[in-house]
């Protein structure tokens, strides 16, 4: 079974303009959620979505944004980017059964994005 | 205060040895806890997974969970140069939310 795919891997922006990344995630989950990792800061929540709704939304500026399709792929958006979004981005899907299983959260290799 | 606090090492042991990694949080609220390892510019790859109390084992990992006092650990015994990695404790509360709460990582060095 294929993991969670992101692409793109690495990629290198400037400041003020925006940056869309991609996520599929595995085959059968239907939840997606989003990560920040930087040095500093760690890892941070960002946003989850099921069934194309945002279901909860971790404490980032408007500037983030995402949304997921009706095949379960996901996008994540940043808007007039700034020096510090330089992070990595993760991507994690869920399968949201009815069992406790269905909280086991697997992540992506993520997006590398420097912003210069 | 930060809710989930784990040292950030780096903690080295020699081969072989049995390595105790641990997280303490202040949300009462929170049910599920993972155990994740991140290898250098890799993804999180989850290694345990455990709801509310108790001690579950898959391999040479054990994890336990000590709700009443909020404090959760993860052992490796005969550790391994290739379990030299960072290991980051995340844990959530609600069961329709996947909002994971990490920790900030410890990072393990096993030398040979």
């Amino acid at each position: 079974k294929a993991g969670v795919t992101q692409t793109p891997r690495y990629l290198i922006k400037t400041r003020g303009q925006q940056v869309t990344l991609s996520c599929s995630p595995i085959s059968g989950h239907r939840s997606v959620s989003w990560y920040q990792q930087t040095p500093g800061q760690g890892l941070q929540f960002l946003f989850e979505y099921f069934s194309e709704t945002q279901r909860n939304k971790g404490n980032f500026p408007g500037r983030f944004s995402g949304r997921q399709f009706s095949n379960s792929r996901s996008e994540m958006n940043v808007s007039t980017l700034e020096l510090g979004d330089s992070a990595l981005y993760l991507c994690a899907s869920s399968p949201m059964g009815q069992d406790s299983s269905g909280n086991t959260i697997y992540f992506g290799e993520g997006s590398w994005l420097t912003v210069v | 205060q930060k809710e989930v606090e784990q040292d950030p090492g780096p903690l080295s042991v020699p081969e072989g040895a049995i390595v105790s990694l641990n997280c303490t949080y202040s949300n009462s609220a929170f049910q599920y806890f993972m155990w994740y390892r991140q290898y250098s510019r890799k993804g999180p790859e989850l290694l345990m997974y455990t709801y509310s109390s108790g001690n579950k084992e898959d391999g040479r990992f054990t994890a336990q969970v000590d709700k009443s006092s909020k404090y959760i650990s993860l052992f490796i015994r005969d550790s391994q140069p290739s379990d030299s990695a960072t290991y980051l404790c995340a844990m959530s509360g609600d069961t329709g939310r996947r909002a994971l709460t990490f920790g900030s990582g410890t990072r393990l060095q096993v030398q040979p």
